[in-house]
C-alpha cells in the first residue's frame, strides 16, 4: 500500500473551508484513497474515499488530482465540531482491506 | 443501529492479570479487526479476520490473541497483561467488496499497572 505525507497541523477559521492536502506519490492505479477523523480519541469515523474522479457527500468532498499524486479534503464550512485529526489512506481492496493510518492532520477550527 | 460494540469501555488492569476485550457488530459484515492506539500516534492493527472462521495477524500481533465466535463477534485476549499494553483498543468491521469503509467502535481504554 502506498504511504502517504500530510502536514502535522492546520487551523481553519469558523465558517470557512478547510483544505487538508495529502501526497501519496506513489500511488497504483488501482488503490483507492480514503480519509478518516478522529475527534477526541473516539474511534475513527469514516467520511469520503475516491480512486480517480472527484467525490463529494453531505459531509465534505474529495479532490484527487490527474495523475492521482496527491488530494484534497474540503469541508466547505468547518465548524467547530470539524476540530480532529485527520487520517489520509490509500489503500488497495481486496482479500483483506487493512488500513495503514499515519499520524494524520490535527484540524484545529478557530471561533 | 449499534454498529460496532465494544465493552468494556474502560478497565484497569494489574501486571500478569488476563482479559478478553469484546467487539460484536450488527451491520453483517465479513471482516473485522482489532487495532491499538498509543497516546500521539496512528491506530496500528493488532490483528485482523477477513471472514469467519480465519484470523490473520497485523502489525503488531505480540501478547495477544483472538477469537472470531461468529460472524458479529470478534474478541481480543491479553493472556498476561503488561504495561506496554497500555493502550486505547478500538474494533472495526467492514464488508470486502470494493470501496466499503470499515466501521470503527468507541474504544476500550486499558490501563495496565
Amino acid at each position: 500500500d502506498a504511504k502517504t505525507t500530510q502536514p502535522t497541523s492546520m487551523d481553519c477559521a469558523e465558517g470557512r473551508a478547510a483544505n487538508l492536502p495529502c501526497n501519496h506519490s506513489t500511488i497504483s492505479g488501482n488503490e483507492y484513497v480514503y480519509w478518516y477523523r478522529q475527534i477526541h480519541s473516539q474511534g475513527p469515523q469514516y467520511i469520503i474515499h475516491g480512486l480517480k474522479n472527484n467525490e463529494t457527500n453531505e459531509m465534505a468532498s474529495l479532490i484527487i488530482t490527474e495523475d492521482r499524486k496527491s488530494s484534497t479534503l474540503i469541508l466547505p464550512h468547518a465548524t467547530l465540531r470539524d476540530t480532529a485529526v485527520y487520517y489520509c489512506i490509500v489503500i488497495l481492496w481486496g482479500a483483506t482491506n487493512k488500513l495503514i493510518f499515519g499520524t494524520g492532520t490535527l484540524l484545529a477550527v478557530q471561533p | 443501529n449499534a454498529g460496532v460494540t465494544q465493552t468494556p469501555k474502560f478497565q484497569v488492569l494489574k501486571t500478569g492479570q488476563s482479559m478478553t476485550l469484546q467487539c460484536a457488530q450488527d451491520m453483517n459484515h465479513n471482516s473485522m479487526y482489532w487495532y491499538r492506539q498509543d497516546p500521539g500516534m496512528g491506530l496500528r492493527l493488532i490483528y485482523y479476520s477477513a471472514s469467519e472462521g480465519t484470523t490473520d495477524k497485523g502489525e503488531v500481533p505480540n501478547g495477544y490473541n483472538v477469537s472470531r465466535l461468529n460472524k458479529r463477534e470478534f474478541s481480543l485476549r491479553l493472556e498476561s497483561a503488561a504495561p506496554s499494553q497500555t493502550s486505547v483498543y478500538f474494533c472495526a468491521s467492514s464488508d470486502l467488496q470494493d470501496g466499503q469503509p470499515q466501521h470503527f467502535g468507541d474504544g476500550t481504554r486499558l490501563s495496565i499497572l
